[in-house]
């Protein structure tokens, strides 16, 4: 079993390059989130899917980055043209039940970008 | 807005004394509210979540949580601390947006060290 899962669980690139991290959500999770943990700070959230449709992306996520969940199961984060402040870790999480309030979220590992 | 303070970025404390971990939080409506453990290169854990059925919330590894509304305050504690507890601590309220959609806010977290 299984928990949420990343990959790849580090990345180091350069400037200016595209990356792109995979979440697996645990199985028939329904919702799924994006945070950003920099250095000496809690998560930020980033976006937010229930199934396939994204339903809130935060003022944090520009035009650079983008996320999908084409069949409500996986997802994607892509950044576009890196730049080194968008060096941190990536969360993943996932929560069952979009009927019941406050249901838990359960994170992944993350992917730890380190932007050259 | 809804906010989480973390009061204390770094708390040490002895083997087999008490752990007090503060956390008050600001919301205009009741809230959800959530204590998570980080340990070094992973992802959170849950470690307990008030979600307004008791006061004294307790959660696991021999943590609990006391909400108290008139003091805006959600302290984790635990009675005697253990070698194993050393890691970083994150209060988080999930906030609601006006279309149902829900996201965690987090504390910028509370490092705690335990000496042996």
């Amino acid at each position: 079993d299984t928990g949420v899962s990343q990959d790849p669980r580090h990345k180091i690139t350069k400037r200016g390059q595209n990356v792109t991290f995979r979440c697996d959500p645990i199985s028939e999770h329904n919702r799924l989130y994006w945070y950003r943990q920099t250095l000496g700070q809690g998560p930020e959230f980033l976006t937010y899917f229930q199934n396939e449709a994204q339903l809130e992306k935060s003022r944090l996520l520009s035009d650079r980055f983008s996320a999908e969940r084409p069949k409500g199961s996986f997802s994607t984060l892509e950044i576009q043209r890196t730049e080194q402040g968008d060096s941190a870790m990536y969360l993943c999480a996932s929560s069952l039940d979009p009927d019941r309030r406050a249901d838990t979220q359960y994170f992944g590992p993350g992917t730890r970008l380190t932007v050259l | 807005a809804q906010s989480v303070t973390q009061l204390g970025s770094h708390v040490s404390v002895s083997e087999g004394a008490l752990v007090l971990l503060r956390c008050n939080y600001s919301s205009s409506v009741p809230p959800y509210l959530f204590w998570y453990v980080q340990y070094p290169n992973q992802g959170l854990q849950l470690l307990l979540k008030y979600t307004s059925a008791a006061t004294l919330v307790k959660g696991i590894n021999g943590f609990e949580a006391e909400f108290k509304k008139s003091e805006t305050s959600f302290h984790l504690t635990k009675p005697s601390a253990h070698m194993s507890d050393a890691a970083e601590y994150f209060c988080a309220l999930l906030a609601i947006s006006n279309f149902g959609n829900e996201k965690l806010t987090f504390g910028t977290g509370t490092r705690l060290t335990i000496i042996p």
